[in-house]
């Protein structure tokens, strides 16, 4: 059974720092896989999706990669701001009915 | 705009009082799907729907039932609620691109209290 680890669970940065978002799963075989943004209490933005036959995809100061064989993505946020602070899930679509989440990782970018 | 839309957005209600949470999308998806939310849990499938008249369960169906008569439309409806199902409540929807879905998008969520 797909599991979906996102590391770490909460990070605190100042403005302006670079940061890394890590998010591991433990099968390959996946269809795609989707980085959200979700601010407390409401819906999931979503940020980027990169197809299996993707590397990477760059949206604005968003960019996330994919590495199947080791079983990673990773979310780099360039020059974080506070307006970035919010929980940031991995969601992998893999059988093609349900996407599976990660539990996120919970930032706070302050001033 | 593109958008899914839930209602309502917040509701509170008595255990065992039937009710009916809304979805609609906008976007000529044939892929919609419920998800709770709950702490600790994290995001959880409960029924999801390929197309028009086309239902299954995902991984937490106990206790909903949905159903898909229009395109655009997929209700979760619980029919004697119980405190368990307190949660908060997104509805999805995606293109389908084979017979896989492709990029969801989620609606503002339903925050629901079962007393």
């Amino acid at each position: 059974k797909q599991e979906v680890t996102q590391i770490p669970a909460a990070l605190s940065v100042p403005e302006g720092e670079n940061l890394v978002l890590n998010c591991s799963f433990t099968d390959s075989a996946i269809y795609n896989l989707q980085w959200f943004r979700q601010d407390p209490g409401k819906g999931l933005t979503s940020l980027l999706l990169i197809q299996s036959s993707q590397r990477e995809q760059t949206s604005g100061r968003l960019n996330a990669s994919l590495d199947k064989s080791s079983g990673r993505s990773t979310l780099y946020i360039a020059a974080s701001q506070p307006g970035d602070s919010a929980t940031y899930l991995c969601a992998l679509n893999q059988a093609g009915t349900a996407l599976i989440f990660g539990k996120g990782t919970t930032l706070s970018v302050s001033s | 705009e593109a958008q899914v839309t839930q209602n309502p957005r917040y509701l509170i209600t008595v255990t065992g009082k039937k009710l009916t949470v809304t979805c609609s999308q906008n976007m000529n998806h044939e892929y919609m799907s419920w998800y709770r939310q709950d702490p600790g849990l994290g995001l959880r499938q409960i029924y999801y729907s390929m197309n028009v008249e086309v239902t299954d369960k995902g991984d937490v169906p106990e206790g909903y039932k949905v159903s898909r008569k229009e395109k655009r439309n997929f209700p979760l409806i619980l029919e004697s609620p119980s405190p368990n199902q307190t949660s908060l409540y997104f509805c999805a929807s995606s293109l389908t691109i084979g017979r896989a879905p492709y990029g969801y998008t989620f609606g503002s969520g339903t925050r629901l209290t079962v007393v």
